[in-house]
């Protein structure tokens, strides 16, 4: 897996949209850019993935720029159940596991 | 549909024990993946199994161990338990292709005394 960077925490207002960057300077062509987030001590719950192309899905957008070295996971309208820790990996998920790194702690403001 | 199901949700056991954990993937899910996740760290990944079979492993001491059944579902044994075994152990379910996704179950919370 590719070494993903990302600010150990960052703090939103609620109903502001919260953006989550992702550096991955070093990804290869294979990899996949994955976003989960852990809701204190509970399991990691999927978000979103994308290869090169920007995706949407009912929880967030992921933006990746055309270089593919980093990428943006945005939360529209950020909730107070919002509050996680997220996690971006890059992977060949199939032909390899999924690596987590130290992630960033979102807070969300009310 | 069911999501992935891990049992039991706590275990507490006597150091120099044994631990099983079990799981279930989702419906249709091959692979299976195995993580251990220390009070306040991130997660480490421990096994992956798919169609039976030990894909990969992470860097941990052999009396970790685990399988796969016929029916997908998992155990993870952890034998000669030290109080650092103390942990949140997760299970990962994914079909075996690129462009998937993981599905993570609830975890086991084993404490060691």
């Amino acid at each position: 897996d590719a070494k993903t960077t990302q600010p150990p925490s960052m703090d939103c207002a609620e109903g502001r949209a919260a953006n989550l960057p992702c550096n991955h300077s070093t990804i290869s062509g294979n990899e996949y850019v994955y976003w989960y987030r852990q809701i204190h001590s509970q399991g990691p719950q999927y978000i979103i993935h994308g290869l090169k192309n920007n995706e949407t899905n009912e929880m967030a957008s992921l933006i990746i720029t055309e270089d593919r070295k980093s990428s943006t996971l945005i939360l529209p309208h950020a909730t107070l159940r919002d509050t996680a820790v997220y996690y971006c990996i890059a992977s060949d998920f199939g032909n390899e596991k999924l690596t987590f790194g130290t992630g960033t702690r979102l807070t969300i403001i009310p | 549909e069911a999501g992935v199901t891990q049992s039991p949700t706590h275990l507490i056991k006597t150091r120099g024990q044994q631990a099983t954990l079990r799981c279930s993937p989702i419906s249709g899910h091959t692979s299976v993946y195995w993580y251990q996740q220390a009070l306040g760290l991130g997660l480490q990944f421990l096994l992956w199994y798919d169609e039976g079979e030990e894909r990969n492993r992470g860097n941990f001491p052999p009396r970790f161990s685990g399988r796969q059944f016929p029916n997908y579902s998992s155990e993870l044994n952890v034998n000669a338990l030290e109080l650092e075994d103390s942990a949140l152990y997760l299970c990962a379910s994914s079909l075996l292709r690129r462009d998937t996704e993981a599905f993570f179950g609830q975890g086991t919370r084993l404490t060691v005394v």
